[in-house]
């Protein structure tokens, strides 16, 4: 599975957009990408996913770049409970998923 | 139901013990996973369980022993742990291995071992 580069944190103003970069130049073209993000001591969560059209469900959106090389999620109007690690991820149809180092988002009041 | 449980929450045991992890989901999910996260890090995969059959194993070591004894229920038998071992262990399942399917995540067991 591909490997994928995250800045390391990003702060956002509450009720602002958040946009999280991720970088993935090696993903191969049967490759989806995937976000998923932490908050403090709990599991995981599954946020989005796509293949190459941008995608859109109740908690973000995910655009990816038409080269499928880069991608941002986008959480439309943060809130204090959208601070979390996010991790991006690229996984095949019969890959496992490798999670990276992820980014930190603080959103602030 | 959307839930994976985890039991017990917090486990603290000895160099010479056995203890064991048990993981639950009602989902009709064919795919549970074991993964190890340390403190600021990204969570490890562990074990890959699929149709009940233990299908990714990286190359973990033999004192952490997974079973998988029905499609709901996944357990992580624990024996002759090291103190590096203590990090939060979380399980995961998904309808299938394959395929585009989204993986749930249970809160996690954190492990101390002395």
């Amino acid at each position: 599975d591909a490997k994928t580069t995250q800045p390391t944190s990003m702060d956002c103003a509450e009720g602002r957009a958040a946009n999280l970069p991720c970088n993935h130049s090696t993903i191969s073209g049967n490759e989806y990408v995937y976000w998923y993000r932490q908050i403090h001591s709990q599991g995981p969560q599954y946020i989005i996913h796509g293949l190459k059209n941008n995608e859109t469900n109740e908690m973000a959106s995910l655009i990816i770049t038409e080269d499928r090389k880069s991608s941002t999620l986008i959480l439309p109007h943060a809130t204090l409970r959208d601070t979390a690690v996010y991790y991006c991820i690229v996984k095949g149809m019969a890959g496992k998923s490798t999670f990276g180092d992820g980014t930190t988002l603080t959103v602030k009041p | 139901d959307t839930e994976v449980t985890q039991t017990p929450k917090h486990l603290v045991m000895g160099m010479t013990n056995k203890k064991s992890l048990k993981c639950e989901q009602h989902m009709g999910h064919r795919a549970m996973y074991w993964y190890k996260q340390k403190a600021k890090k990204p969570p490890e995969l562990m074990f890959v369980y699929s149709y009940e059959k233990l299908s990714i194993n990286e190359s973990v070591p033999s004192r952490f022993s997974p079973e998988c004894p029905n499609s709901s229920l996944l357990n992580l038998h624990l024996h002759a742990l090291q103190p590096e071992d203590s990090a939060l262990y979380l399980c995961a399942s998904s309808q299938e291995i394959g395929g585009t399917y989204e993986q749930y995540f249970g809160p996690g067991t954190r492990l101390t071992v002395t």
